[in-house]
C-alpha cells in the first residue's frame, strides 16, 4: 500500500514543491516516480528512489528510504503542472499512489 | 525510436471478453519484462500484469487473477492481454509499460493506451 500527500497542492511558478510518499512496509528503495498530463500516458521522472531518468529536467529530485519518500520540484515550472504518482517495485502486487495533483494558485 | 502501440480496446457486455495487443517497435523487444496498467476515468493507475521477456513468468494484481491472462509473441515483438468475464468496473484506459532494466519493474516506456468500456 502506497500512501501519497497531499492528494492536491496548489501552487505558483517558481514555488518549491515537496510531495510524500509512503509505504505500508520498507521497500528496499524500489521506488518510482512518474508525471501524467491529462489525457497523456505517464512519464517516468526518478527511479530507485532519487535516480533521475535520462532527459528529466534537474529541478526535479528524488529522496527517502524505507518506508518515507519525496519527489521535490525546486522550481515549479508551467509545464510542471500535472498528476504525479508514486510506485513501489520492490514485491508483487507493483503499487501505486492515489497521485497528487500540481495546480495552479 | 522506441514505440509501443496499443490496439484491441472498445465497448464490450459484462460478461464479454476482449484481446489487447500491443506491438513495439525500435528495441529488442525479448530483452524486457512488460506490464499492463490500467486507469479508470478520472482515477489513478492500477498496475494489472507483468511477464518477464522470456515469458515464463507472469504476475497479476489480484482484482483481475483468473479472468486476465498475458502474454507475449517475441517473434511478432507484440503484448497481449486477454480479457475475460469483463465487469463495468474493468472499464478504463489500458496502457502497455516497458520495465527500465532487467529487473526494474520502473517502466520507462508507455505506449498511448487503449480504451476498454464496459457496459451493457
Amino acid at each position: 500500500q502506497m500512501t501519497q500527500s497531499p492528494s492536491t497542492l496548489s501552487a505558483s511558478v517558481g514555488d518549491r514543491v515537496t510531495i510524500t510518499c509512503r509505504a505500508s512496509q520498507s521497500i528496499s528503495g524500489l521506488l518510482a516516480w512518474y508525471q501524467q498530463i491529462p489525457g497523456k500516458a505517464p512519464n517516468l521522472l526518478i527511479y530507485k528512489a532519487s535516480s533521475l531518468e535520462s532527459g528529466v529536467p534537474s529541478r526535479f529530485s528524488g529522496s527517502g528510504s524505507g518506508t518515507e519518500f519525496t519527489l521535490t520540484i525546486s522550481s515549479l515550472q508551467p509545464d510542471d503542472f500535472a498528476t504525479y504518482y508514486c510506485q513501489q517495485y520492490n514485491s508483487y502486487p507493483l503499487t501505486f499512489g492515489g497521485g497528487t495533483k500540481v495546480e495552479i494558485k | 525510436e522506441v514505440q509501443l502501440l496499443e490496439s484491441g480496446g472498445g465497448l464490450v457486455q459484462p460478461g464479454g471478453s476482449l484481446r489487447l495487443s500491443c506491438a513495439a517497435s525500435g528495441l529488442t523487444f525479448s530483452s524486457y519484462a512488460m506490464s499492463w496498467v490500467r486507469q479508470a476515468p478520472g482515477k489513478g493507475l492500477e498496475w494489472v500484469s507483468c511477464i518477464t521477456g522470456n515469458g515464463g513468468n507472469t504476475n497479476y494484481a489480484g482484482s483481475v487473477k483468473g479472468r486476465f491472462t498475458i502474454s507475449r509473441d517475441n517473434s511478432r515483438d507484440t503484448l497481449y492481454l486477454q480479457l475475460n468475464s469483463l465487469r463495468a468496473e474493468d472499464t478504463a484506459v489500458y496502457y502497455c509499460a516497458k520495465d527500465r532494466n532487467y529487473g526494474e519493474d520502473a517502466f520507462d516506456m508507455w505506449g498511448q493506451g487503449t480504451m476498454v468500456t464496459v457496459s451493457s
